[in-house]
């Protein structure tokens, strides 16, 4: 059974940087067989895409995020992880991670609960 | 790349059928078939109903439905129940520069 688990501060400070890391179980990354998703979803309102990584390490992202985003991916610990710099209240969402079954198509088929991040002073 | 155009609410009674719009352009839906579709129960996590614009995962309900025409997909579900109600969304990857692109939500409300 394919879980995945967020983990990270749930308050941030504004200009700092916001950093969660996703474990996985049920699945190995090392496989290569599917990519790794971070999405958020801000206070009632609808999803957006943040990025994907692929075992390897190759990461794409949302043009509009690309300039404050990091994932990577740590095959030995099965757990991918991101980083959001200089954020602020903007920010403030729940963050979920996710796979990838459709070649980095957006075909999520398994999805973390999500995890509430604050950014606030 | 602007999010994908959903109805903000849609309502049907119980056993009523009803269908959910998603509007992209040539860069999204109409250029690739890769549209799926997620249904999200509030505090909850989304889950896939439809992917591939019309194929369902495994052990999903064939209440629930899928279909593309042009820059446009569609989300069906026939014989509404109660559980249904819940917030849709659609899903299209966009090509290697926007990659995936989410539509802004639909609210069924079953009355």
């Amino acid at each position: 059974q394919v879980q995945l688990q967020e983990s990270g501060p749930g308050l941030v400070k504004p200009s700092q940087t916001l950093s969660l890391t996703c474990t996985v179980s049920g699945d190995s990354i090392s496989s290569g067989d599917y990519y790794w998703s971070w999405i958020r979803q801000h206070p009632g309102k609808g999803l957006e895409w943040i990025g994907y990584i692929y075992y390897s390490g190759s990461a794409y992202y949302n043009p509009s995020l690309k300039s404050r985003v990091t994932i990577s991916v740590d095959t030995s610990k099965n757990q991918f992880s991101l980083k959001l710099s200089s954020v602020t209240a903007a920010d403030t969402a729940v963050y979920f991670c996710a796979r990838d079954v459709g070649s980095s198509s957006g075909r999520f088929d398994h999805w973390g609960q999500g995890t509430q991040v604050t950014v606030s002073s | 790349q602007s999010a994908l155009t959903q109805p903000a609410s849609v309502s049907g009674s119980p056993g009523q059928s009803i269908t959910i719009s998603c509007t992209g352009s040539n860069s999204d839906v109409g250029s690739y078939n890769l549209v799926s579709w997620y249904q999200q129960h509030p505090g909850k996590a989304p889950k896939l109903l439809i992917y591939e614009a019309s194929k369902r995962p495994s052990g999903l309900s064939n209440r629930f439905s899928g279909s593309k025409s042009g820059n446009t997909a569609s989300l069906t579900i026939s014989g509404l129940q109660a559980e249904d109600e819940a917030d849709y969304y659609c899903c299209s990857y966009a090509g290697s520069t926007t990659f995936v692109i989410f539509g802004g939500g639909t609210k069924l409300t079953v009355l």
